[in-house]
């Protein structure tokens, strides 16, 4: 029930074409939902998080879509560019002082020139 | 170095040796974890800290052990290293209050143990 899945785990995108990743999360007390970005050699960094009080939430090229009675949620990049090509990872966690993130497994996107 | 910090990036070591890697963070941010990387697996939280000398057990919390005398300092030990422990270890720090509890995260070490 902490599990949060995670889907495709490899994705190529052309480069402007709209790439989505998927998740899926069974714990229903889960209350923030943060994706983030992973370039190779480097450190995981927060790209948008979400909370279950909203169904969409953007920035710039990259949108969450939520739907809290399927219990997933989905980022979404319009207008892909090489430089989105990176691994990333959709979490979530239950909200309180220690706020532990559970990931999930990754996605790896290319983004093709 | 502003920010957050690991040291060594890389190491080899061989089965049953200690080692321990080192993370620090400017922040003075109150918690701070340690998780490591697999693929297939994502990221699993190892231990993680609540403020200075007070820790707790993560997911996968077996062979490892962590202290925290400073805040700005989180060691974790690999007492005995294994095989199964070959993996890249990163370290991340957070602050409290805020809306979104942002984690921040280190470069990362690559341990390979042989």
């Amino acid at each position: 029930q902490q599990q949060v899945k995670q889907s495709p785990q490899s994705l190529i995108v052309q480069k402007g074409g709209i790439s989505i990743i998927n998740c899926a999360y069974e714990n229903t007390a889960f209350d923030y939902f943060p994706w983030y970005q992973q370039f190779p050699g480097k450190g995981p960094a927060l790209l948008i998080a979400i909370r279950p009080d909203v169904s969409e939430k953007k920035e710039g090229r990259f949108t969450i879509s939520f739907n809290k009675s399927a219990k997933q949620f989905s980022l979404h990049i319009m207008d892909s560019q090489p430089g989105d090509s990176a691994t990333y990872f959709c979490a979530a966690s239950i909200g309180g002082a220690t706020n532990k993130l559970i990931f999930g497994t990754g996605t790896l996107l290319a983004v093709q020139p | 170095d502003a920010g957050i910090t690991q040291s060594p990036r890389y190491k080899i070591t061989e089965t049953g040796r200690q080692v321990t890697l080192m993370c620090h963070q400017t922040w003075s941010h109150s918690y701070m974890f340690w998780y490591r990387q697999d693929l297939g697996h994502g990221l699993r939280l190892i231990y993680y800290s609540a403020a200075a000398d007070i820790t707790d057990k993560g997911e996968v919390p077996d062979g490892y052990v962590v202290s925290r005398s400073k805040t700005e300092n989180f060691p974790l030990t690999l007492e005995s290293a294994t095989r199964s422990q070959t993996s890249v270890y990163f370290c991340a720090s957070r602050t409290t209050g805020g809306s979104y509890n942002e984690q921040f995260f280190g470069p990362g070490t690559r341990l390979t143990v042989l």
